[in-house]
């Protein structure tokens, strides 16, 4: 079944540490997301790839990285320089045309320790 | 500025009774308009969206939404409300802002409880 998968589904951080959230979509979708959901703030987006091999920053991308070497793969680094990095970490991705339309993924919850 | 406003923190149903979440939007273009769900710890899972022709539009689980373009309003309802309904709701509109055309704009949720 053609999807999007988030791994891992629990992370726990260490103070200073980075951490790496993969997604990967088998739609053969061009365009992902990742958003950032904190209690009563709704999602918040924080980086998107319109294309392989670029990207562009949401409202939100202090303190955060991404890749998107494959069309499949769009993995979220969280930096050190991210002070508040406890959060649900969705994926998404986007196709066009008759279906528009956005796939998430699981979800990723992130707590630092 | 693109915006998506949800009224309501949270709604309270019984269950067998109708149920409406308010949806309001503000967008330069045309709107493209979403509902999504959410269980605990779960991603959004898709129930409707509005792109372009009938105002009603029928999605998933036996919940609709009517598309107001002169209240640009979008609110969600079902005729008879479920205890498994109970769960946070998104509505969503996409984004036409220079490059970032095609990002989604969330509410910030209403969380729906239907009771027995």
């Amino acid at each position: 079944d053609g999807g999007i998968t988030q791994s891992p589904k629990y992370l726990f951080r260490k103070e200073g540490q980075n951490v790496t959230l993969s997604c990967e979509q088998n739609l053969n979708h061009d365009a992902m997301y990742w958003y950032r959901q904190d209690p009563g703030q709704g999602l918040r987006l924080i980086y998107y790839s319109q294309i392989v091999n670029d990207f562009q920053k949401g409202d939100i991308a202090e303190g955060y990285s991404v890749s998107r070497e494959k069309k499949e793969s769009f993995p979220l680094t969280v930096t050190s320089a991210q002070k508040n990095p406890t959060a649900f970490y969705l994926c998404a991705s986007r196709t066009g045309g008759v279906n528009y339309g956005y796939t998430f993924g699981s979800g990723t919850r992130l707590t630092v320790v | 500025a693109q915006s998506v406003a949800q009224p309501e923190d949270q709604v309270n149903v019984a269950e067998g009774n109708p149920l409406t979440v308010k949806c309001t939007y503000s967008v330069s273009g045309n709107p493209y308009l979403f509902w999504y769900v959410q269980y605990p710890n779960r991603g959004l899972q898709f129930l409707l969206k509005y792109i372009t022709g009938d105002n009603l539009v029928k999605g998933s689980y036996g919940f609709e939404a009517e598309f107001n373009k002169s209240q640009t309003s979008f609110h969600l309802k079902k005729p008879s409300a479920l205890v498994s309904d109970s769960a946070l709701y998104f509505c969503a509109v996409r984004d036409y802002k220079g490059g970032s055309q095609g990002n989604l704009i969330f509410g910030k949720g209403t969380k729906l409880s239907v009771k027995p």
